[in-house]
């Protein structure tokens, strides 16, 4: 079974200012993606970012990037020049190749951005 | 834009009632699935379906069964309702299988049981 670990249930930063999500995961599988998972107050669930586990460069969208260390099973995501609209509920996700596009999550990292 | 939608956003219901969540998408996506989200525990998968009339058990079925009698729509069923399923249930769409698409959120049904 695949786990996702998130071990900051908390984390603040300043407007402007750059903030790392940490995420791990177990697996034994070697074909996979990894994704980040924006969820504001809102509840609408959004994507952030995807990475192919195959592909050793690391995603970027924007202002949103990942650093993916696939031999220790890493994926933390960084956010650059945060904004308030970045306050959120963000979850790591897993999927196996080939498993009908099933998700594992991990329990969620809540950022608050502040003046 | 792909929309997933989910027909309420509160819902109160009495213990041992029959619930009926229902979740619509209209992009013709062929993954459906119903995910169930509380704090500290993230988001768990309780079926998914790839396809009409298929489901699939996923983390914790108990309690809950499905209805996908039509490609865009996929019903969860709590058929008797108790007090520790109240959550927020959210529902999501995707295309393809396993090759790493993205999945699409309704806005989440907040249930509470009484």
């Amino acid at each position: 079974a695949q786990t996702v670990t998130q071990s900051q249930p908390e984390m603040s930063v300043q407007e402007a200012e750059t903030v790392t999500l940490s995420c791990t995961y177990d697996t034994s599988e070697n074909n996979y993606y990894l994704f980040w998972y924006k969820q504001p107050p809102s509840r609408q669930m959004i994507l952030v970012i995807r990475q192919e586990a195959y592909k050793q460069q690391n995603a970027t969208e924007n202002r949103f990037s990942v650093n993916f260390q696939k031999a220790a099973k890493s994926f933390s995501l960084k956010i650059s020049d945060s904004q308030l609209g970045d306050t959120a509920m963000y979850f790591c996700a897993f999927m196996i190749t080939g498993t009908a596009s099933k998700l594992t999550f991990g329990t969620g990292t809540r950022l608050q951005v502040t003046l | 834009d792909v929309k997933v939608t989910q027909s309420s956003r509160y819902l109160v219901k009495r213990t041992g009632e029959k619930v009926f969540l229902e979740c619509v998408q209209d992009m013709d996506h062929e993954n459906m699935f119903w995910y169930r989200q509380d704090p500290g525990l993230g988001l768990r998968l309780i079926y998914f379906s790839y396809d009409v009339k298929m489901k699939e058990k996923g983390d914790i079925p108990e309690g809950y069964s499905v209805s996908r009698e039509k490609k865009e729509r996929f019903s969860l069923i709590l058929e008797s309702a108790s007090t520790n399923q109240t959550s927020m249930y959210l529902c999501a769409s995707s295309e393809h299988r396993g090759f790493g698409t993205e999945a699409f959120f309704g806005q989440g049904t907040r249930l509470t049981v009484v």
